[in-house]
């Protein structure tokens, strides 16, 4: 019930092109889901995240939407670019009673590669 | 501000050696964790800590060892290194445990090669 499921593995995508990467998840006490951008040789850094009061979020060319009835999200990039070439991995984490914990759950990671 | 900052970049050892792996940051976070990651298996959480002081174990803290003596700095110790602790380690840190709606912020990762 802790896990984050994502897919795809790997994902090709033209210049220009739209890539998707979805993200689902069990655990309905998570109200946090945050995706994380990942170089080649690089820590993680947050990209985008969302909260389930919304359905939707929107970053210049990056958008997260939100089905909280299905338990899935999705990282939307739009025109593609050969520079977005990196891992994403998606993550979901929930405060527990207290306000304490809230250690982030990571999906396995989707590595793009965009074509120019 | 440096950032989280990870000692060494990379490291190799022999089977039942120790080593520790250093982690400090500058942003007066209270939250710091380590993770590793393996091809195809994503971000493990091994252990975290809340403050100076307080740790406690993630998914996968079989066979490291963490303290948090000051706000600063969360050093990862690999009591006798196996095969299997071959990873790249990252440490990560946020104001608050959530990292919503702070940050997780990671360093640069340290890769470890046990032989």
């Amino acid at each position: 019930q802790q896990q984050v499921k994502q897919s795809p593995q790997s994902l090709i995508v033209q210049k220009g092109g739209i890539s998707i990467i979805n993200c689902a998840y069990e655990n309905t006490a998570f109200d946090y889901f945050p995706w994380y951008q990942q170089f080649p040789g690089k820590g993680p850094a947050l990209l985008i995240a969302i909260r389930p009061d919304v359905s939707e979020k929107k970053e210049g060319r990056f958008t997260i939407s939100f089905n909280k009835s299905a338990k899935q999200f999705s990282l939307h990039i739009m025109d593609s670019q050969p520079g977005d070439s990196a891992t994403y991995f998606c993550a979901a984490t929930y405060r527990e009673y207290g306000g304490s914990q809230g250690n982030l759950i990571f999906g396995k990671g989707t590595k793009l590669s965009v074509k120019p | 501000n440096a950032g989280v900052t990870q000692t060494p970049k990379f490291q190799v050892l022999k089977t039942g050696q120790s080593m520790t792996l250093q982690c400090a940051q500058d942003m007066n976070h209270e939250y710091m964790s380590w993770y590793r990651q393996d091809p195809g298996m994503g971000l493990r959480l091994i252990h975290y800590s809340v403050g100076a002081g307080i740790t406690d174990q993630g998914e996968v803290p079989n066979g490291y060892n963490v303290s948090r003596s000051t706000t600063e700095d969360f050093p990862l110790r690999l009591l006798s290194a196996a095969p299997s602790q071959t990873s790249v380690y990252f440490c990560a840190s946020s104001y608050s445990p959530s990292g919503a709606p702070e940050t997780q912020y990671f360093g640069p990762g340290t890769r470890l090669l046990v032989l």
